[in-house]
């Protein structure tokens, strides 16, 4: 069966330092891969996804970004953490073929920048 | 594109019914449901892919309209445990084969004794 694994679970940093999330899938191959970020009153909003290796889409300009050195693993990073950056971040894949299937998501990483 | 739901939030009692809606300006591959419950994981409820489709089961159900840029989730006779927030979410194909999920701001639903 299909697992994800997304980590920290929680998180505090400081303006201006670095981050960086990881999160792994087990269990299937060549999965799309989501970053999505959640901030009170603001729903989930898309910040990345990946339809294979090293292939990233952006889908907001920000200081963020994210990388896939592997099939299954997804890396959302940060040079300078800013204020605004606090929020819910969750991970998620679907199945490669895309559409009509659903989103598995980790159980996300709840980050404050002080 | 991000999709438009309504309302923003609703109480309900036990017992009642609901109604959260999910619309494009576009027509839509498909729309997916989901509920998240405070600090968890958004858990997937449903996907639509046909217009005029309905689809559901135990007291919560949804439809997706013929020109497939609206859909709609039904929740009846509600139980405490239907409280959380709900959100839809629309793929729209990003090209090489692949689909991007976007969601709606989302419902938040809260079901009182």
């Amino acid at each position: 069966s299909q697992t994800i694994h997304q980590w920290p679970a929680t998180l505090v940093q400081p303006v201006g330092s670095p981050l960086s999330l990881e999160c792994t899938v087990e269990g299937t191959s060549n999965p799309n891969l989501y970053w999505y970020r959640q901030a009170a009153g603001r729903g989930l909003q898309l910040l990345f996804y990946s339809v294979g290796i090293g292939q990233i889409s952006s889908e907001v300009p920000q200081n963020l970004s994210a990388s896939r050195p592997q099939d299954r693993q997804f890396i959302l990073s940060s040079k300078k953490l800013l204020l605004s950056d606090s929020g819910f971040y969750l991970c998620a894949w679907s199945d490669e073929a895309g559409g009509n299937t659903e989103a598995f998501f980790g159980q996300g990483t709840r980050l404050t920048v002080v | 594109q991000q999709p438009v739901q309504s309302p923003q939030a609703v109480i309900l009692r036990e017992g009642e019914d609901a109604v959260i809606n999910c619309s494009s300006s576009k027509a839509l591959y498909s729309v997916h449901w989901y509920r998240q419950k405070h600090g968890e994981a958004p858990v997937f409820l449903m996907i639509l892919l046909k217009g005029g489709e309905q689809k559901g089961h135990d007291k919560i159900s949804a439809s997706f309209n013929e020109k497939k840029q609206q859909s709609s989730l039904y929740l009846t006779a509600s139980q405490l445990s239907y409280s959380g927030t709900y959100f839809c979410g629309t793929e729209q194909y990003s090209g090489a084969g692949s689909y991007q999920l976007t969601f709606g701001k989302g419902t938040k639903l809260s079901v009182i004794p």
